[in-house]
């Protein structure tokens, strides 16, 4: 069954506000995360990754956090642009057992920048 | 160097009939994955495969559905007698080695069954 999911659906920021995109994960054994963007009609298009062993891990404007105690991953993005209007996927994977290939996404979560 | 590319952007097809998915690697990837979306819904993985060998088929339904990677094309995802239930994206990854932390998702094909 489903182990990824996410808690809010839709997310409506401005333009310039901090944005929050949350996702619970059931499989303790995930040691590997991937948050994804993907805008209409369009494929999946990688933002940032983080290992269990890790915490937080930052990027351009985006901060990756991971909660392992609670099974939580969060994506926050700093000065959200309308150009981050998208649907945004956590994903996990089990890197160990030789299926480090198959990821596991959650339902998503759209985000809607206002000007 | 171009990306993972899928064809039919769009497809249309009746009920019963037959739907051929291509999906090209990145230059240098030779293991490509198949995931489904549902409107909605997150990517399902279906199928893992490398050149001329299926690795891992387990997201794949039983019947209807297969998928072939040869040593010369492209990849192709084949659903034979389609249903409604079968209309969905459907996305092609590719990578270099069989890890996930370096696939390329290309653009997908939309399936529409009416």
């Amino acid at each position: 069954g489903e182990s990824v999911g996410l808690h809010l659906p839709t997310l409506s920021v401005q333009e310039g506000d901090n944005s929050i995109i949350n996702c619970a994960y059931s499989n303790s054994a995930s040691d590997y995360f991937i948050w994804y963007k993907q805008e209409s009609g369009k494929g999946p298009q990688f933002i940032i990754d983080i290992r269990s062993n890790m915490d937080k891990r930052q990027g351009q404007r985006v901060t990756v956090l991971l909660n392992k105690t609670v099974k939580h991953l969060s994506l926050q993005i700093a000065a959200t642009q309308p150009g981050d209007s998208a649907v945004y996927f956590c994903a996990e994977n089990i890197g160990s057992g030789g299926s480090n290939y198959k990821l596991t996404f959650g339902k998503g979560t759209l985000l809607t920048v206002n000007p | 160097n171009a990306g993972v590319m899928q064809n039919p952007r769009h497809l249309v097809r009746r009920r019963g009939q037959e739907a051929r998915l291509r999906c090209s690697p990145m230059k240098g990837h030779s293991h490509v994955y198949w995931y489904r979306q549902l409107p909605e819904e997150g990517l399902k993985f279906m199928v893992y495969l490398q050149k001329e060998n299926i690795i891992d088929e387990s997201g794949m339904p039983k019947e209807r559905f297969s998928a072939e990677f040869p040593k010369e094309g492209p990849s192709i995802l084949r659903i034979q007698q389609v249903v409604r239930g079968d209309s969905a994206a459907y996305f092609c990854a590719s990578s270099p080695q069989g890890r996930t932390t370096e696939a390329f998702f290309g653009q997908g094909t939309r399936l529409t069954v009416v």
